[in-house]
């Protein structure tokens, strides 16, 4: 019954490779998140979807693209991974501005 | 930038005393949340006040907001073991399309209740 998922947990892999992170919710929001916590746990919105239309992009390279196929998912996909990369990203998911969040367990990417 | 912060960064307390722990930010806002992270984990929701709203509580928790000194308290009382946690504010701002939906978060106080 889990409400929010992401897939993997953990994901270990070498500089300039490309890796992908998979979030999914069953909690019927309208509005999806992904969000970085770095090893200080400072936490940084990345993106936001509302309806599969992208609402925020806060000035990340564009080595990261999200994809959003239908309101209950919402992908990460990373170009030419670099060290800095290395953090836990977490997907989240609300009804809207405003609205608490509800967010993943996080994926714990490592470059290495 | 960072809209919240936390003080103190660490709390160590033991089991049945109160933690409190603050929230100060910069601009204005539309309602502030609480949420708790535990290791290894992703963050849960705790409290949500409006800026309206000067108290708050559920449960063992009480939040307060003061808009004019742009600042926030969370107080869990009688802590128990399982509150250890990271806990953290997050502002948002309201419906400008500039900041439709984007809660910015504090760096959080790590809370240790020892039994």
């Amino acid at each position: 019954d889990t409400a929010v998922s992401q897939t993997p947990k953990y994901l270990v892999t070498q500089m300039g490779n490309d890796k992908s992170i998979k979030c999914e919710q069953n909690l019927g929001h309208d509005t999806m998140y992904w969000y970085k916590q770095d090893s200080k746990k400072f936490l940084k919105i990345m993106f936001s979807y509302n309806n599969k239309e992208l609402i925020i992009n806060e000035t990340v390279p564009n080595r990261f693209s999200p994809k959003s196929p239908d309101k209950a998912h919402l992908n990460l996909h990373i170009n030419s991974l670099e060290l800095g990369d290395s953090a836990v990203y977490f997907c989240a998911s609300s009804f809207g501005a405003g609205s608490p969040l509800h967010f993943g367990n996080g994926t714990r990417l490592t470059v290495t | 930038s960072q809209q919240g912060e936390e003080d103190p960064q660490a709390l160590s307390i033991q089991e049945g005393e109160n933690a409190t722990m603050n929230c100060s930010y910069k601009t204005s806002i539309n309602n502030l949340q609480w949420y708790r992270q535990n290791s290894g984990r992703g963050l849960v929701h705790l409290i949500l006040i409006r800026s309206n709203e000067r108290e708050k509580h559920s449960g063992r928790l009480r939040v307060t907001l003061d808009t004019s000194k742009k600042s926030s308290s969370l107080l869990i009382t009688a802590s128990r073991a399982a509150d250890t946690a990271s806990y953290f504010c997050a502002t948002d701002a309201g419906y400008s399309t500039d900041s439709w939906g984007k809660l910015q978060f504090g760096a959080g106080t790590q809370v240790v209740v020892t039994p």
